[in-house]
């Protein structure tokens, strides 16, 4: 079963600007995950957040974490046209176990 | 990080045959799972692969349907029986390293006819 709600489903901008994702989540995590699909191929790992962090940042990656809100977002600045993927929040527990997100499909305009 | 390796990459299957898909990955790795992507839809977790043992499945996810094995820490086999149209899906397997991160293999994208 899904985790949660991503948003937005899908978010068109010019190369360059920022690009914001939001995901909500339902329960108790040690962690959560972000990934990129390209065209429906493997996960790539971006980057991951655990729970007792509030923000994480990776390049042009920065990630933050809201347990009170059970919100995380992922921001992608000066965004390429490379960036043009699906991404995917996934929150993980005890288990190890994933549970991921909707998904947002970014399209980068050049 | 882990490398993963999955075969085939993509497959055209005849309803009602089966086929099994392998994931190895360059080191040794305790927990390894598979997950269902449905077309258009999200990935959801069908088992995870325990090293000489049962797999354990998710709600909705037969041992029948999706037989799973797991010889050892490196390489796991997931089988889909007497598939039908609504099987078609990209399978992925995924190892989880330093207990935490979670790494995906390039996906089985299967289509079922």
């Amino acid at each position: 079963s899904q985790q949660g709600e991503e948003d937005p489903q899908a978010l068109s901008i010019q190369e360059g600007e920022n690009a914001t994702m939001n995901c909500s989540y339902k329960t108790s995590i040690n962690n959560l995950q972000w990934y990129r699909q390209n065209s429906g191929r493997g996960l790539v790992h971006l980057i991951l957040i655990r729970s007792n962090e509030r923000e994480k940042h990776s390049g042009r990656l920065r990630v933050t974490l809201d347990t009170s809100k059970k919100s995380s977002s992922l921001l992608i600045t000066a965004s390429r046209a490379a960036d043009t993927a699906s991404y995917f929040c996934a929150t993980g527990d005890s288990s190890y176990k994933l549970i991921f997100g909707s998904g947002t499909r970014l399209l980068v305009r050049p | 990080s882990a490398v993963i390796s999955q075969k085939p990459s993509r497959d055209i299957c005849q309803r009602g045959t089966s086929l099994t898909i392998q994931c190895q990955v360059d080191s040794q790795v305790t927990m390894m799972f598979w997950y269902r992507q449905q077309p258009g839809q999200s990935l959801t977790l069908i088992a995870t692969a325990n090293q000489g043992s049962e797999a354990t499945y998710e709600s909705g996810f037969v041992i029948d349907k999706f037989p799973i094995s797991r010889p050892n820490l490196t390489f796991s086999t997931l089988t889909v029986s007497n598939m039908s149209p609504e099987d078609s899906s990209i399978y992925l397997c995924s190892v989880v390293v330093e207990d935490t991160e979670a790494f995906f293999g390039q996906g089985t994208r299967l289509t079922v006819v």
